[in-house]
Parts: C-alpha cells; sequence; structure tokens
C-alpha cells in the first residue's frame, strides 16, 4: 500500500493569498492521486485526481495539484484563497491494491 | 452530495456493547470502502468490498467485520465496543474506477 506523507499539519494564511498544500508519497509505480478536502462536521469532498495524462491537474474550486514522479510530490495550490476555502485538506494515494492511502492531513485557516 | 448515504449519522453508545452502521453507496457503485477517522490515528483504511466480496483487508480489529449484501448496501458491526472505539466511520463507493466517494459519516460515541 501507498504511504502519504503530509508535509505541512497547519497552514495559517490571509485571505486573497496564494496557498500551496505539500505532499508525497511513497512510490510512483502505478499510481493513483487524489485531493480531499473536509469542511468541519461533513464528509470528504473530492478536490481533484490524477490518474494518467496531463501533470497538472485542475480541480474544484479554482484548485489545482502537479504531479511530480520523479520527486513523488503531488502538491496543491491555490491562487487567491477565500474564507471558504478553511477546511481541512487531504492528499491521498492508491495503487494496484485498491487500498486508498491517507495523509495525516493539513489544516488551512484562512484570515481576513 | 456525493449520492453515498450513511446511516445513522450519529450514535452514542456503552462500552460492551454492539452496533451497526449503514452504507448504501452511489447508484451502480459496486465497491464499497470503509475508513475509521480519530483524532489520534487520521483516516484508516478498513475494508473493501466489491460486488459483495471482500477485495481488500486494512486494519480492521477482529471485533469488527462487515459485509455487503446483494443490492450492494454494506454494514460495519463493530463489537465489544471500547472507548477508543470513538470515531467518525466513512464509507465510499466507487465504480471502476479508482477514485471514491464519501459519504457524511457515522460518529460513534461510546461512554
Amino acid at each position: 500500500a501507498q504511504s502519504v506523507t503530509q508535509l505541512d499539519s497547519q497552514v495559517p494564511v490571509f485571505e486573497e493569498a496564494p496557498v500551496e498544500l505539500r505532499c508525497n508519497y511513497s512510490s510512483s509505480v502505478s499510481v493513483y492521486l487524489f485531493w480531499y478536502v473536509q469542511y468541519p462536521n461533513q464528509g470528504l469532498q473530492l478536490l481533484l485526481k490524477y490518474l494518467s495524462g496531463s501533470t497538472l491537474v485542475k480541480g474544484i474550486n479554482g484548485f489545482e495539484a502537479e504531479f511530480n514522479k520523479s520527486q513523488t510530490s503531488f502538491h496543491l495550490r491555490k491562487p487567491s484563497v477565500h474564507i471558504s476555502d478553511t477546511a481541512e485538506y487531504f492528499c491521498a494515494a492508491r495503487s494496484n491494491d485498491y487500498k486508498l492511502s491517507f495523509g495525516a492531513g493539513t489544516t488551512v485557516t484562512v484570515r481576513a | 452530495d456525493s449520492g453515498v448515504t450513511q446511516t445513522p449519522k450519529h450514535l452514542i453508545t456503552a462500552t460492551g456493547q454492539r452496533v451497526t452502521l449503514r452504507c448504501s453507496p452511489r447508484s451502480g457503485d459496486l465497491s464499497v470502502y470503509w475508513y475509521q477517522q480519530s483524532l489520534d490515528q487520521g483516516l484508516q483504511f478498513l475494508i473493501q468490498y466489491y460486488n459483495g466480496e471482500e477485495r481488500a483487508k486494512g486494519n480492521i480489529l477482529e471485533r469488527f467485520s462487515a459485509q455487503q449484501f446483494p443490492d450492494l448496501h454494506s454494514e460495519l458491526n463493530l463489537s465489544s465496543l471500547e472507548l477508543g472505539d470513538s470515531a467518525l466511520y466513512f464509507c465510499a463507493s466507487s465504480d471502476d474506477s479508482p477514485e471514491a466517494f464519501f459519504g457524511q459519516g457515522t460518529r460513534l460515541t461510546v461512554v
């Protein structure tokens, strides 16, 4: 199974500033990568996914992520955040063993 | 709305008891996954079923069991409950693609 590391547990950011959330995974062999968002008291919502093809992936709410095979990374970015982006973000990876492994999560707090 | 329905939303029970969590996958999805989310261990994969058969197993305790029925809904049974089993339990479903769609979760509190 994949191992996923999210390098930042907490990211405070001001409104309209850019944000980057870092994620590394353990193996570059046949990996599928995802970012999920969890708003308070809610379930996990899929933000974006990398299955194959273009290494730059665009998702919902203006988020994008770049798959970097040589660095085994899948960092999430947004050029300008809103207060409503305050949430916990999870990076996840899956190989051919069907197990979706999650990172520990990054809490993003957007301040006015 | 992901299309995955979990019931109940909240459950409070005493130590030593047994509970059943239910999940209805998105229409047409054959795979169901169960996850446990706790503050100390994060999101842990428990088990996956595909069209009624167990496909993958994660960190699921022996006191826990699951099954997927012919109508594709799934149940997670937790028995001999301990305080440490208090957590948010998520169900997710998928079709043949690698991505999974999550329900809103069942918050279990063991007192």
